[in-house]
């Protein structure tokens, strides 16, 4: 079945480090791949996706390339802030066969914390 | 416009006892997910209802776990004789589910944060 795996955390940097999330997956067929975001006490919000190989999706400073070959989506950033203190979650989507559900598969997150 | 809304955002009961959970969706949108955020399991998927079709309730953990949607819009989510491994933060998400769009996409509420004593 399909699956997706990513860095453990939690992850701690100084303000304007650069960061790197790891997400690699395992999937049938050609998945789209997303990266949500969770702020503390937010539900999850949508920060990039990319839908076919090499696209790149990119938003607030983060991105992320869809590479085919190494079955990757490594979610990073060039200078991070407090603000970006949260959990991160990389996530798959496959089309379904016939009226099936486009359910998302989730890794399990990897918390970053931000200190000035 | 209003977002997914979720209540009660937190419940705690006790084992054995019946829990329903509510999702409001987005007005308009047409499919609606239910997922389970637990800290030893992740993101799960739990059931998928689409306008009229039969939902897809292949993540349902056991059948103490049932799901329904009236009027294509809102969704109950309900444990029967809760355990304390149901305790997790219950996530639903809606989507306009664009026909032949593969990438549409799914708006989170807060969620629900169930604790079972």
């Amino acid at each position: 079945g399909d699956s997706v795996t990513q860095m453990e955390g939690p992850v701690t940097l100084s303000e304007e480090a650069f960061l790197t999330i790891n997400c690699t997956y395992t999937a049938t067929g050609y998945p789209s791949l997303f990266w949500y975001v969770q702020y503390p006490g937010e539900g999850l919000q949508l920060l990039l996706k990319a839908t076919k190989a090499d696209d790149k999706g990119s938003n607030k400073g983060f991105e992320a390339t869809y590479r085919k070959e190494t079955t990757s989506f490594h979610l990073e950033k060039g200078s991070v802030q407090v603000s970006d203190s949260a959990v991160y979650f990389c996530a798959l989507q496959t089309l379904p066969s016939g009226a099936g559900s486009y359910q998302l598969t989730f890794g399990k997150g990897t918390k970053l914390s931000v200190i000035p | 416009g209003a977002g997914v809304s979720q209540s009660p955002s937190n419940k705690v009961t006790e084992k054995g006892k019946d829990v329903e959970l509510r999702c409001d969706p987005i007005s308009g949108h047409t499919a609606l997910y239910w997922y389970r955020q637990s800290l030893g399991q992740g993101l799960e998927f739990l059931i998928y209802f689409q306008g009229n079709s039969a939902p897809d309730k292949s993540g349902l953990p056991s059948d103490r776990f049932s799901a329904e949607r009236t009027g294509g819009s809102v969704s109950t989510l309900t444990i029967q004789r809760t355990q304390q491994e149901d305790s997790a933060v219950y996530l639903c998400a809606s989507s306009p589910r664009l026909a032949g769009d593969p990438n549409n996409e799914q708006f989170f509420g807060p969620g629900t944060r169930l604790t079972v004593l």
